[in-house]
């Protein structure tokens, strides 16, 4: 079974709206660990936002915030106000301590922002 | 803080020949992970170095492997090289090995075609 499954292969958004990126993920370890990456067409993967899988609150970095749904096994990326550097893929990612807190990428969602 | 560095950035090389790339993670991070990306395959693990010690490893094989120096500079080296081994090589790096919490962060990647 996949470890984290991104089901949105590409998705558009107009510039200053906000997007949804879906991200579901498969464990049954209580420790973990759940991040997401930008990859622009550089190719250089951009750490973005973390998640515990204790943290009580969403977590939220600038234009990102992270809506977690432990009981649904879901950790959306929600990225407001798009502007156009944020056409890139991004891709969610788990780290469980069980497997020796090896992370498990995502197929990866391509983003395109629309002026 | 300096980031992840990799190198060399692109890399040509034929059918049957050996390569090295090297990653220098950020200082102070004695975590090396490297990763191949595809686009088929997506972002696979390679393998996961922690104080000269390989803690991890994919399902990948044995002509790739790798090595981690006192420095915590880490080497990959692919031998007999196939068409198939064409990809992108990420290096990431972070502080410590096997915490949930610990981010991973990228380096820029060495794109390597096999001709």
């Amino acid at each position: 079974a996949q470890k984290i499954t991104q089901t949105q292969p590409g998705m558009f958004v107009q510039e200053k709206e906000a997007v949804t990126l879906d991200c579901t993920y498969d464990t049954s370890d209580p420790s973990y660990g759940l991040f997401w990456y930008k990859q622009p067409s550089s190719g250089e993967m951009i750490f973005l936002i973390y998640q515990g899988s204790y943290d009580q609150q969403n977590a939220t970095e600038g234009r990102y915030s992270l809506n977690f749904q432990k009981a649904r096994k879901s950790a959306n990326l929600v990225i407001s106000a798009s502007q156009l550097g944020d056409s890139a893929m991004y891709f969610c990612a788990m780290r469980e301590a069980g497997t020796g807190n090896q992370f498990y990428f995502g197929t990866g969602t391509s983003l395109t922002v629309i002026p | 803080k300096a980031g992840v560095t990799q190198t060399p950035r692109y890399l040509i090389k034929t059918r049957g020949q050996q390569v090295t790339l090297s990653c220098s993670p950020i200082s102070g991070h004695r975590s090396v992970s490297w990763y191949q990306q595809t686009p088929g395959q997506g972002l696979q693990f390679l393998f996961e170095y922690f104080s000269e010690t390989q803690r991890n490893k994919g399902n990948f094989p044995g002509r790739f492997s790798g090595r981690q120096f006192s420095n915590s500079r880490s080497e990959m080296n692919v031998s007999t090289l196939e068409l198939g081994d064409s990809a992108l090589y990420l290096c990431a790096s972070s502080s410590l090995a096997g915490v949930t919490t610990d981010t991973q962060y990228f380096g820029p990647g060495t794109r390597l075609t096999v001709l």
